[in-house]
């Protein structure tokens, strides 16, 4: 069965610090992988996507990057985090792109102070 | 304003009651999917109904809707304190993109 793991589960980071957040996912092969972030008591926000390795598609201008050096493996980076970069990052993977059942890791809560 | 918007933004039930949830849309869509959420925790996928169906169960879930009023509901039957979780509704537009808009959600309290 597929397994999507993300670590850390939560960060503490000062603002102006880089940041990096891993995901990987299990039990499957050539994911398309989403990167989502949501405010407290808000929707999903989509960041990025990837159909494969090396493509990153990026959905809002940020100061936020993306990579996926392996076909099961999205980092999500930073070189100077904001405070505005708060809150709680989840990754997914999906079979399809269009419109398809996402299947969602257990999130990281980034605290920037 | 959001393509997806739950209503209402949070229901308090007692355990064994029926939970009613509604989502509204504002353009076509291929499908409409609704996720749960325990806190602090990544979203569970529960249930997708496509825009040519009326109608879906899965288990003590109901989902129902209506294209022509572009509304969705959310049926669980005879709650249980663990269903306690927030529920979102995830559409996607039928205009020729991929991406998955999600709502902000309705907050579920099931008091045992």
């Amino acid at each position: 069965s597929q397994t999507i793991h993300q670590w850390p589960a939560t960060l503490v980071q000062p603002v102006g610090s880089p940041l990096s957040l891993e995901c990987t996912v299990e039990g499957t092969s050539n994911p398309n992988l989403y990167w989502y972030r949501q405010a407290a008591g808000r929707g999903l926000q989509l960041l990025f996507y990837s159909v494969g390795i090396g493509q990153i598609s990026s959905e809002v201008p940020q100061n936020l990057s993306a990579s996926r050096p392996q076909d099961r493996q999205f980092i999500l980076s930073s070189k100077k985090l904001l405070l505005s970069d708060s809150g709680f990052y989840l990754c997914a993977w999906s079979v399809r792109l269009a419109g398809d059942t996402q299947y969602f890791g257990p999130g990281t809560r980034l605290t920037v102070l | 304003s959001q393509q997806g918007e739950e209503d209402p933004q949070a229901l308090s039930i007692q355990e064994g009651e029926n939970a009613t949830m509604n989502c509204s849309y504002k353009t076509s869509i291929n499908n409409l999917q609704w996720y749960r959420q325990n806190s602090g925790r990544g979203l569970v996928h529960l249930i997708l109904i496509r825009s040519n169906e009326r109608e879906k169960h899965s288990g003590r879930l109901r989902v129902t809707l209506d294209t022509s009023k572009k509304s969705s509901s959310l049926l669980i039957t005879a709650s249980r304190a663990a269903d306690t979780a927030s529920y979102f509704c995830a559409t996607v537009p039928n205009t020729g993109g991929f991406k998955t808009i999600f709502g902000a959600g309705t907050r579920l309290f099931v008091k045992a």
